[in-house]
């Protein structure tokens, strides 16, 4: 496609409740990344694939929080019993190879609202 | 955790002015980029320097980085209400540690 799609655009959740995150990368881009932001605040670093591989899941907040990209491309955020916590917009990237220096593209985002 | 520091948090200037962007990081990196956000959207990328690079432009955007001092500068010529957004830097090694700061919230008035 375009550009890095993210489904649903905006989601609002009561606390306790599981959602999925998509994100459809741009067509071809190895790379893809998922980021956390928080209102005011600048995009936090979640995890990142390589292909289907995900290597490094350290940002993920708790094991609530899972990802994956089985078949690498498109790839699925989920969370679990949702806290309010959680609130904030998830913004899913791509990039075309993992070499340094490869401009990442970013989605417009999914806004989560936990109440 | 982040790893640049945008400065100042806030910026308000007058169409016309320049606005001018500091990003301080404290790891070693191979590249620094520039992306802007505006209000309710994702992250458009700005520009990208390598750590062998000094300086570089890409239309009104003129970027510097000193890694001797860990920072980077954006500045902005000749701004435009267009340009109000907020404007972050992102570090990283490789492509998958790229780290954001806090960001610059630039407003520009007509």
């Amino acid at each position: 496609g375009a550009g890095v799609s993210q489904s649903p655009r905006y989601k609002v959740a009561k606390r306790g409740q599981d959602v999925a995150l998509r994100c459809d990368p741009i067509s071809g881009h190895v790379s893809l990344f998922w980021y956390q932001q928080a209102l005011g605040q600048g995009p936090e670093f979640l995890t990142y694939f390589q292909n289907e591989a995900q290597l490094d899941k350290s940002g993920l907040p708790s094991d609530r929080f899972f990802a994956e990209r089985p078949e690498g491309s498109v790839s699925t955020l989920k969370i679990q019993r949702t806290q309010q916590e959680d609130s904030a917009v998830y913004l899913c990237a791509s990039s075309f190879d993992r070499g340094y220096g490869n401009t990442i593209y970013f989605g417009e985002g999914s806004w989560l609202t936990v109440v | 955790s982040q790893q640049g520091e945008e400065d100042p948090q806030a910026l308000s200037i007058q169409e016309g002015e320049n606005a001018t962007m500091n990003c301080s990081y404290k790891t070693s990196i191979n590249n620094l980029q520039w992306y802007r956000q505006n209000s309710g959207r994702g992250l458009v990328h700005l520009i990208l320097i390598r750590s062998n690079e000094r300086e570089k432009h890409s239309g009104r955007l003129r970027v510097t980085l000193d890694t001797s001092k860990k920072s980077s500068s954006l500045l902005i010529t000749a701004s435009r209400a267009a340009d109000t957004a907020s404007y972050f830097c992102a570090t990283g090694y490789n492509n998958n540690d790229m780290r954001f700061g806090a960001g610059t919230r630039l407003t520009v008035k007509p």
